[in-house]
């Protein structure tokens, strides 16, 4: 069954440092893979995703991430965090075929930005 | 409209109580889909609707859960006889035909709290 594994439960960052969520997803084919980011009380904003080519793909608001079909992992990383950027990620992947249509997410990295 | 918009934003339900939740796709958006978001957790799959039919149901957890969409535009999510553990938020997502591996556009929610 498809699934997707976020070790990270909490992150804390200082402002300007680096940052690396972690995704990990089970799927028996070629994933559409995804994240999104939602700010309290907000609904989900798509971040990036990734279906075919390039396996390093950028997002908005700098966000990058690497699809490594070795690691069955799909990375999020920004060089430079800004306090906006705290927030819920959650890594997803796409089924799709016949009548199904849908995201299974993962549980979710709470990230939060220290001055 | 520019988004999809759900109503109401907050809904308080005596346990019991029948309640509807509506959802606003983006106009000429065909698909459209339901989520449940419980406290700490990802979203989960309820259900999905290609113009007014409703291709998969597997998602709902009981058959207290009905969603509909008749015209193949606004939907609504009804839960009969509310109970606590229905206490989530509702987010709907709409998608244009052959986008659906581009992501979704998510709306803000309908928060309900079952007392």
């Amino acid at each position: 069954a498809q699934s997707v594994t976020q070790p990270d439960i909490h992150i804390t960052v200082s402002e300007g440092a680096s940052l690396e969520l972690r995704c990990n997803y089970s799927y028996g084919a070629t994933p559409y893979l995804f994240w999104y980011v939602q700010s309290p009380g907000q609904g989900l904003q798509l971040l990036l995703k990734y279906f075919s080519g390039d396996t390093l793909v950028q997002g908005i608001k700098g966000f990058e991430a690497e699809f490594k079909r070795s690691q069955s992992s799909f990375n999020l990383r920004k060089p430079s965090v800004h306090w906006s950027d705290a927030a819920e990620y959650f890594c997803a992947v796409g089924t799709y075929g016949g009548a199904t249509n849908k995201l299974i997410f993962g549980t979710g990295t709470l990230l939060a930005v220290q001055p | 409209g520019a988004g999809v918009s759900q109503s109401p934003r907050y809904k308080v339900a005596k346990r019991g109580q029948d309640v509807a939740l509506r959802c606003d796709p983006i106009s000429g958006h065909v698909s459209l889909f339901w989520y449940q978001q419980a406290l700490g957790q990802g979203p989960e799959f309820l259900t999905y609707f290609q113009n007014e039919a409703q291709l998969d149901k597997s998602g709902l957890p009981s058959d207290r859960f009905f969603a509909e969409r008749p015209e193949g535009s606004v939907s609504t999510l009804k839960i009969q006889r509310t109970q606590q553990e229905d206490s989530a938020v509702y987010l709907c997502a709409s998608s244009s035909p052959g986008t659906a591996s581009y992501g979704y556009t998510f709306g803000s929610g309908t928060r309900l709290t079952v007392v």
